[in-house]
């Protein structure tokens, strides 16, 4: 297993097009996690998924972002009508969460998508 | 509202030097406090601290969790310029999910 994989891995859009970024976890890992990191600032929530289920999303995420597990392995994050404002590094992480084992674990980072939105 | 603070915000030195990153946390639950080096792309797991007073050691780093002041530091000793990266720490909660992430400190190593 390489670790986690992104794809792409820089993306240039102009502002109003749509884009979707891959994730590819760890294989054995049954959590994934989104982020979104800016210059300068730790990761920011976006969502999170437990096998194939979407459990939790950040009040940040608005209605133009979609995040989909749809068999438990890879995810896919899409931005509909992109705004400059989501220029950003986009972080995937996943993790192995034991069953009955309280807390999130060590998260495994992929190398990241950065977002330019001209 | 839970947060972690991370101090000073960027720090360089001289190769050779001894650096001491903190991170103070106010989170409800708290579970574990965890640190991570940032290079240029994606972060990389260091240290994983669940208990207060037991340092955690890997190389020249080092990093403790004080639970009563609620604090964790990172020390790295004989800094090396490939030390020179964004150093971020999270602490996890009860939540069964959410870490709660610093802004990180970067850490620039001079030769």
């Amino acid at each position: 297993d390489t670790g986690v994989s992104q794809d792409p891995r820089h993306k240039i859009t102009k502002r109003g097009q749509n884009v979707t970024f891959r994730c590819d976890p760890i294989s054995e890992h049954n959590r994934l996690y989104w982020y979104r990191q800016t210059l300068g600032q730790g990761p920011e929530f976006l969502t999170y998924f437990q096998n194939e289920a979407q459990l939790e999303k950040s009040r940040l995420l608005s209605d133009r972002f979609s995040a989909e597990r749809p068999k438990g392995s890879f995810s896919t994050l899409e931005i509909q009508r992109t705004e400059q404002g989501d220029s950003a590094m986009y972080l995937c992480a996943s993790s192995l969460q034991l069953a009955g084992v309280g807390g999130a674990n060590v998260l495994t980072f992929g190398a990241g998508s950065r977002l330019t939105v001209l | 509202e839970d947060k972690v603070v991370q101090s000073p915000l960027s720090l360089v030195v001289h190769e050779g030097d001894t650096v001491t990153l903190n991170c103070s946390y106010e989170v409800t639950n708290f579970r574990s406090l965890l640190w991570y080096k940032q290079e240029k792309k994606a972060p990389t797991f260091l240290f994983m601290l669940t208990s207060s007073g037991i340092e955690k050691k890997s190389g020249r780093l080092s990093s403790i969790l004080d639970k009563k002041e609620l604090f964790s530091i990172l020390n790295i000793t004989a800094t090396q310029t490939g030390d020179s990266a964004v150093y971020l720490c999270a602490a996890t909660t009860d939540s069964n999910y959410q870490l709660i992430w610093g802004a990180g400190t970067k850490l620039i190593i001079k030769p």
